[in-house]
């Protein structure tokens, strides 16, 4: 039962153009997004979080576009560089049992052609 | 320096052997977790600890034991390895808990049991 659904296991962007990574969730209950980054053997870093009373948040080249409607959130990278190519994961948070429970999706891989 | 260190980076072993993986945090953070990544890439929740208390425990084997010394360490007891227990296995911390901060990752164990 797959909660957070990164539908695009890849995505190839131009440098320079704007990447949109996409992520779709079915839980009504899920009230706070984030998106985390992934290089090869490292562990996801933190790139940026949404909650679900805005519908847009803003960190220089990454926004996150949140549509509640539509339990829809995508991320824009804009301009993309090269050093933006990783796995790309979108998170989901909803509380239960006293505390926030994290669902992971299963990442889409960006690469970012030069 | 490292904030979220977990060894070793790699452990290959026989099905029936016992292991474990260690992980220190050194950013004085209250809550870790144990996340497994398994072969479809799928990001899951393990286990947390806040303040030397399991507050999570998702339907996960009773052969993995998670054990915290001190709040700066999460070590992970794995008995009786499977070949299904083959995996990337993440450590990671977060401030309180609460599920709206962002979560520090390690770089990640490769279990590959044979």
């Amino acid at each position: 039962d797959q909660q957070v659904k990164q539908n695009s296991p890849s995505l190839s962007v131009q440098e320079g153009r704007i990447s949109i990574l996409n992520c779709d969730y079915t839980n009504s209950m899920f009230d706070y997004f984030l998106w985390y980054k992934k290089y090869p053997a490292e562990g996801p870093t933190f790139l940026i979080s949404i909650s679900s009373i805005k519908d847009k948040n803003e960190d220089g080249r990454f926004t996150v576009f949140l549509n509640k409607s539509a339990k829809h959130l995508s991320l824009h990278i804009v301009p993309s560089q090269p050093g933006d190519s990783a796995v790309y994961f979108c998170a989901a948070s909803a509380p239960g049992a006293g505390s926030y429970q994290l669902t992971f999706g299963k990442g889409t891989k960006l690469s970012v052609i030069p | 320096d490292t904030a979220v260190s977990q060894t070793p980076k790699y452990l290959v072993t026989q099905m029936g052997n016992d292991k474990s993986i260690k992980c220190e945090q050194n950013l004085g953070h209250d809550t870790m977790y144990w996340y497994k990544q398994d072969s479809k890439k799928f990001l899951k929740i393990m286990f947390s600890y806040n303040n030397k208390e399991l507050i999570i425990n998702e339907t996960v084997p009773n052969r993995f034991s998670p054990k915290s010394p001190d709040k700066a360490h999460l070590n992970l007891h794995i008995n009786s390895l499977e070949l299904g227990d083959s995996a990337v296995y993440f450590c990671a911390s977060s401030q309180s808990g609460t599920g709206l901060e962002k979560l520090f990752f390690g770089s990640g164990t490769q279990l590959s049991v044979l």
